[in-house]
């Protein structure tokens, strides 16, 4: 059972937005840095999003995160059929003093 | 460019002992910042934190597997080793490790290495 909880799916048309949330504490993301992975099927995880909202150089403008209180968001734009994957938030536990990721949700472009 | 990559058996009987290599180039785990962290997945599953060591030789565990787990920098400068006692056939899965750098992502793992997958049978 995970410390941060996501939907378990979401889906949408090409072209089109999605958005994933995340929500926690405020012993994780209440006052710790949230980032996001990418996870497409049969692979390693992929780094999308750190600190909040700043992504790692390659990827693309089309994701963005925020964080607001205890929650944060992944956003998708101009969905594509390469960007169906599991898709993860992860944070640090203060209280636990351990890295906790979410129980991830997969986005399908239909 | 930083690279990673998971080795060790592929099967492993309950109550054993799994070891775990991480061979990693392109940076140092002497360099101020930099940690090695080791993660898991079992199959269907969502992804689980396990340890960390830091440049430093600060150790992080989960706090569930603590008293299983033990992380070590390797006797090669390039090499991160993960212990796990007592294993179950809970714990099979993917196992990965990946870098980290507070000096550029902070709390993240920015480079993941391929994972190697650990079946527990008897």
């Amino acid at each position: 059972q995970s410390v941060l909880t996501q939907p378990p799916s979401v889906a949408a048309a090409p072209g089109q937005k999605v958005t994933i949330s995340c929500s926690g504490t405020s012993s994780t993301i209440g006052n710790n840095y949230v980032s996001w992975y990418q996870q497409l099927p049969g692979a390693a995880p992929k780094l999308l999003i750190y600190d909040n909202n700043e992504r790692p150089s390659g990827i693309p403008d089309r994701f963005s995160g925020s964080k607001s209180g205890t929650s944060a968001t992944l956003g998708i734009t101009g969905l594509q059929t390469g960007d169906e994957a599991d898709y993860y938030c992860a944070t640090w536990d203060s209280s636990l003093t351990a890295y906790v990721f979410g129980s991830g949700t997969q986005v399908t472009v239909l | 460019q930083i690279t990673l990559k998971e080795s060790g058996p592929t099967l492993v009987k309950p109550t054993q002992t799994l070891t775990l290599t991480c061979t990693f180039s392109g940076f140092s785990l002497s360099t101020s910042g930099v940690g090695v962290g080791w993660i898991r997945q079992p199959p269907g599953k969502a992804l689980e934190w396990l340890a960390l060591v830091y440049w430093n030789d600060d150790k992080r565990y989960s706090p569930s597997l603590k008293s299983r787990l033990t992380i070590s920098k390797g006797t090669s400068k390039n090499h991160v080793v993960l212990t796990m006692t007592n294993m179950d056939p809970v714990d099979t899965g993917t196992y990965f490790c990946a870098h980290r750098d507070l000096a550029a992502a902070d709390d993240a793992f920015d480079i993941w290495g391929q994972g190697t997958m650990i079946t527990v049978s008897s």
